[in-house]
């Protein structure tokens, strides 16, 4: 089955504590990227990656860090979590050949409090 | 900078009506938009590309570059619409894909 799978699912941390939100896709998508989801502001861009090791910017990358050393994963670190990075996280990835491009593919969401 | 606004937050309409959901963007080039939609325990997916030009669901959607819209229209709701909706830019490159704040609509009977 075509899955796009982010771990942890719920997780309550404390300022300070690095962690890790991972996603892992099994359908061999080039493009995969990250969003917050907040209420009033909807979705928005932390970072994206157009392929293995080529990783951009979105509209909020401060506090967060990603890497894509192979194709299935891409995991969103964060350094040194605060408060304001409490929210619901996406993951998504879809198909690139030359110029066209596929849906979006999204993981179930990882809701994250830093306390 | 590319942009996108959904100016109602909320919609409610009764089942049998017409709903229009309006999305408004700003982008210099020839953007791609999409609707996606998130229904109560269910994942964010795609529910159309103005490319595709297609109807899904009863839902269509006309990009109109004069006005910088791209507004999703069903002509009869049905309760299963109720849903939140996401209007979606791509610039050319792709890679940086801008959402709206999203309009959460529900489907009186």
């Amino acid at each position: 089955e075509a899955q796009v799978t982010q771990n942890p699912r719920y997780l309550i941390t404390v300022t300070g504590k690095k962690l890790t939100v991972t996603c892992s896709q099994n359908m061999n998508h080039e493009y995969m990227s990250w969003y917050r989801q907040d209420p009033g502001l909807g979705l928005r861009q932390i970072y994206y990656s157009m392929n293995v090791e080529v990783t951009d910017k979105g509209d909020v990358p401060e506090g967060y860090k990603v890497s894509r050393k192979e194709k299935r994963n891409f995991p969103l670190i964060l350094e040194s979590p605060s408060p304001n990075q409490t929210s619901l996280y996406f993951c998504a990835s879809t198909w690139r050949r030359g110029g066209n491009t596929g849906e979006l593919f999204f993981g179930e969401g990882s809701r994250l409090t830093v306390l | 900078a590319q942009r996108v606004t959904q100016p109602e937050k909320l919609l409610s309409v009764f089942k049998g009506a017409p709903v229009e959901l309006k999305c408004n963007y700003s982008y210099s080039g020839s953007p791609e938009l999409f609707w996606y939609v998130q229904y109560s325990r269910q994942r964010l997916q795609l529910l159309l590309r103005h490319i595709s030009r297609e109807s899904i669901k009863g839902f269509t959607a006309d990009l109109n570059k004069g006005e910088t819209s791209f507004h999703l229209k069903k002509p009869f709701a049905q309760e299963e619409d109720s849903a939140m909706y996401y209007c979606a830019l791509c610039g050319t490159s792709y890679g940086k894909l801008t959402f709206g704040q999203g309009t959460i609509l529900t489907v009186h009977p």
